[in-house]
């Protein structure tokens, strides 16, 4: 069975303090995809970034870096220098297979707070 | 790209009323994704198509839901008889290669 664990339901920093979201993962698939994305009040789902199984580089896109570790079922994300305007729900997915369309497995989110 | 597209946004309806939620996926991506979000139980997946085909509805929570996609622009989850803990918002995503998705703006149903 798949799952993903968000363990901190919610977040508060204060502007410009760098913040680290924690993702962690269960598969015994060897092929998978692990996602994060980005829930503003507003509502919307924001697709930010997808990463696949066999690809454990580290990312980094703008304030965004996403640390993936396949010994520990993790794929962490850091915003640095943290802004008002992350302020939202952020969520870990999993999807098993490669190119098939498959379902996404959803964590239960982390609330993220910036107060300026 | 307009991107996905739900209809309506918003819904209100009393108990024991049909409810059907629309999606118009983005051209090109053959597969397409029912979810519903609620506080208790965070977004969870409903059912699932492939090139028009449902492949997984083991979400689909009863008799009550039902889901069908006649061609590849279009699909409809459809609510009958409607129960207020049907409440939620309900998303459809369009599904791209490499198992990427990409939500609609959601509709947001509510039954009194």
């Amino acid at each position: 069975a798949q799952k993903v664990t968000q363990a901190q339901t919610e977040i508060s920093v204060v502007e410009k303090e760098d913040v680290t979201l924690d993702c962690v993962y269960e598969t015994r698939d060897t092929t998978y995809y692990l996602f994060w994305y980005k829930q503003p009040p507003s509502g919307e789902l924001v697709f930010l970034i997808r990463r696949n199984s066999f690809d454990e580089q580290n990312e980094i896109s703008g304030r965004y870096s996403w640390n993936f570790q396949k010994s520990t079922s993790s794929f962490n994300f850091t915003i640095t220098a943290s802004q008002v305007v992350d302020s939202a729900v952020y969520f870990c997915a999993l999807s098993v297979g490669y190119n098939q369309g498959g379902k996404l497995i959803f964590g239960q989110g982390t609330e993220l707070s910036v107060k300026p | 790209d307009a991107g996905v597209i739900q209809s309506p946004r918003h819904e209100v309806t009393e108990m024991g009323q049909e409810v059907t939620l629309r999606c118009k996926p983005i051209s090109g991506h053959n597969s397409l994704f029912w979810y519903r979000q609620t506080m208790m139980r965070g977004l969870e997946l409903l059912i699932y198509f492939n090139n028009n085909v449902p492949i997984d509805d083991s979400g689909m929570p009863e008799d009550r839901f039902s889901a069908k996609m006649p061609n590849a622009s279009f699909s409809t989850l459809k609510i009958q008889p409607s129960e207020p803990r049907d409440s939620a918002v309900y998303f459809c995503a369009s599904g791209a290669p490499l198992n990427e998705q990409f939500f609609g703006p959601g509709t947001r149903l509510t039954v009194l």
